[in-house]
């Protein structure tokens, strides 16, 4: 069984510019959630993908985006990278959408704006 | 709005004891909690998950409690052990979305 990978590990941008993040599920999961965790916080739900829509969002504004693929993996892009949004960006994956199921965590992305 | 809160001061205990972490939740009701181990730089780890109709659930040396009428949470690590250092997240379902606290970090002393 295949774990949640995310890439890349590390990324260092400069404000204004755009990023994409991306996530590989865990094998049979075909629920992804996306998190930004500020260092000494806990995870903040972005939003969650269900079979390639969109199911749930959090307080997060519209440049935060992202996508689904038929094979349940995942990317986050932001727009017009702030400095506020240096963070440590986590996906999970989980069996199904009703946000009862426990999530399983990839290893993160840092970004680092500048 | 919706929200849960841990007690963000630092826990330190001696190894052996058994180690209270506290979660509470606001302005609403979730259907289910989740606790999560996270170790710095990496990922939360799924460790239990309660429904709000189970009083009490427990694995191995883990024991988590769901009390609707104080609205309250409790996790328990019984015999705990230096490599139980580490933070500790309670989630919950919220509307269309999940829910964490700020995590509560717990050092084991030998």
């Amino acid at each position: 069984e295949t774990g949640v990978t995310q890439s890349p590990t590390h990324l260092i941008k400069t404000r204004g510019q755009q990023v994409t993040l991306r996530c590989s599920s865990q094998s049979g999961h075909n629920t992804v959630s996306w998190y930004q965790q500020a260092l000494g916080q806990g995870p903040q739900f972005i939003f969650q993908y269900y079979r390639e829509e969109e199911n749930g969002r959090g307080n997060f504004p519209p440049r935060f985006s992202g996508l689904q693929f038929p094979n349940y993996s995942s990317e986050l892009n932001v727009n017009a990278l702030e400095l506020d949004d240096s963070a440590l960006y986590l996906c999970a994956s989980s069996l199904e959408d009703s946000f009862s199921y426990e999530q399983y965590f990839g290893p993160g992305t840092r970004l680092t704006v500048t | 709005s919706q929200k849960i809160e841990q007690n963000s001061e630092a826990l330190n205990i001696q190894e052996g004891k058994t180690a209270t972490l506290t979660c509470n939740y606001t302005n609403y009701s979730p259907a289910y909690l989740q606790w999560y181990r996270q170790d710095p730089g990496r990922g939360p780890v799924f460790l239990l998950l309660i429904r709000e109709n189970e009083k009490e659930k427990r694995k191995e040396r883990l024991k988590v409690t769901f009390d609707t009428t104080l609205k309250q949470s409790l996790f328990h690590i019984t015999a705990s052990q230096p490599a139980d250092s580490a933070t500790y997240l309670c989630g919950g379902s919220g509307t269309y979305k999940y829910i964490f606290g700020t995590g509560t970090r717990l050092k084991v002393l030998a």
